[in-house]
């Protein structure tokens, strides 16, 4: 099936410790993006990419890092300079030409 | 100021009514406006994406932009209890988000049947 694939679906993190969450599509997106769901917030973007091996930082982007290395993979880390990493992390994607975006299923990240 | 308002909810309404959710912004230079509705535990899901002012439909759903008030509207027509979920608001000054999307919070609509 086509779409854009987050995994895992749920994800625990010691203290000090890195995770890297997966997002994979296979719609042949050019852009691709990092969101943080926060409860009864709206999305805030944490960074995105518009070409392979080229990403931007969006509003909240301390403590996190990319790669964009092949076109159908963005993963995202969370560092352990995140000092509030617990949230819902949503990816999505978008084609050229003004296209919209579209989102994976999300990872729910928590502490233990 | 915020950038996006959007009343959380939740909002209440039998089924078969018609809904009427809002977004306000300050952010004159957004041009891409876009519906979504959010499941729990899961991805949001695109409704509606429209450019600029005017109406746009699409079966029981009808988006209205008004750029001069600064204000956007999603109306369901004949709504049913699958409608129940979270409905984001989110808008873009380039096309497709190219520099990402500002999102309202979010309304909670729920549908009794």
């Amino acid at each position: 099936d086509g779409g854009i694939t987050q995994s895992p679906k749920y994800l625990f993190r010691k203290e000090g410790q890195n995770v890297t969450l997966s997002c994979e599509q296979n719609l042949n997106h050019d852009a691709m993006y990092w969101y943080r769901q926060d409860p009864g917030q709206g999305l805030r973007l944490i960074y995105y990419s518009q070409i392979v091996n080229d990403f931007q930082k969006g509003d909240i982007a301390e403590g996190y890092s990319v790669s964009r290395e092949k076109k159908e993979s963005f993963p995202l880390t969370v560092t352990s300079a995140q000092k509030n990493p617990t949230a819902f992390y949503l990816c999505a994607g978008a084609g050229t030409g003004g296209q919209p975006q579209h989102f994976g299923d999300g990872t729910r990240l928590s502490i233990l | 100021q915020k950038e996006v308002e959007q009343d959380p909810g939740p909002l209440s309404v039998p089924e078969g009514a018609i809904v009427s959710l809002n977004c306000t912004y300050s952010n004159s230079a957004f041009q891409y406006f876009m519906w979504y509705r959010q499941y729990s535990r899961k991805g949001p899901e695109l409704l509606m994406y429209t450019y600029s002012s005017g109406n746009k439909e699409d079966g029981r759903f009808t988006a209205q932009v008004d750029k001069s008030s600064k204000y956007i509207s999603l109306f369901i027509r004949d709504s049913q209890p699958s409608d129940s979920a979270t409905y984001l608001c989110a808008m873009s000054e380039r096309g497709g988000g190219a520099d990402g999307l500002t999102f309202g919070k979010g309304t909670h609509l729920i549908i009794q049947p």
